[in-house]
């Protein structure tokens, strides 16, 4: 089974409005992150949150990690046309076998009207 | 050079053919990965060599076989595929240290569509 789950599934919203997308996961993790997916295409690394970390910023970019409740938010401020894409959370498993084996949630398809 | 180059962009092939995916990196990563992603679905991971040993195979089938002839280049061959193995296949690549932090740099994926 898929180690991230994300909701929305979708979201459309107009450019100038923030979007959250949310990621829940189920085993330890060593670090999250987000990629970016632009139709079809191959998928782009957007920001990395360890485990011992709480908030990051990057950009226009915030993300959020709440390792008591295994969840972790995206938060796109600002949101512009070019920003419609799917975006992915993906879990680093804490040793072990894991160690390797990023697995990505099932994603979130936002819409950014112009 | 930091990015992932992936050969063909399309292809079509039929169950009885054998063809090969490429990709090519240049950045020194010492990590490697293929992902099967099917249409609105997440990347599955598929293969990971790390210092070009094969080292996580994710029960994929023997219709599947990766090689990986140095540290630049993967191949994945494929031979007697079903039409149900139509997919975007993506190749990566990680630097290897010891953070523990895989940040995967992706090629832009061949699609595969099998008769």
């Amino acid at each position: 089974s898929q180690q991230g789950e994300e909701d929305p599934q979708a979201l459309s919203i107009q450019e100038g409005e923030n979007a959250t997308m949310n990621c829940s996961y189920k085993t330890s993790i060593n670090n999250l992150q987000w990629y970016r997916q632009n139709s079809g295409r191959g998928l782009v690394h957007l920001i990395l949150i360890r485990s011992n970390e709480r908030e990051k910023h990057s950009g226009r970019l915030r993300v959020t990690l709440d390792t008591s409740k295994k969840s972790s938010s995206l938060l796109i401020t600002a949101s512009r046309a070019a920003d419609t894409a799917s975006y992915f959370c993906a879990t680093d498993g804490a040793g072990g076998t894991s160690y390797g084996k990023l697995t990505f949630g099932q994603g979130t398809i936002l819409t950014v009207h112009p | 050079d930091t990015e992932v180059t992936q050969t063909p962009k399309h292809l079509v092939m039929g169950m009885t053919n054998k063809k090969s995916l490429k990709c090519e990196q240049h950045m020194g990563h010492r990590a490697m990965y293929w992902y099967k992603q099917k249409a609105k679905k997440p990347p599955e991971l598929m293969f990971v060599y790390s210092y070009e040993k094969l080292s996580i195979n994710e029960s994929v089938p023997s219709r599947f076989s990766p090689e990986c002839p140095n540290s630049s280049l993967l191949n994945l061959h494929l031979h007697a595929l079903q039409p149900e193995d139509s997919a975007l296949y993506l190749c990566a690549s990680s630097q290897r240290g010891n953070s523990g932090a895989n940040v995967l740099t992706f090629g832009a994926g061949s699609r595969l569509t099998v008769l």
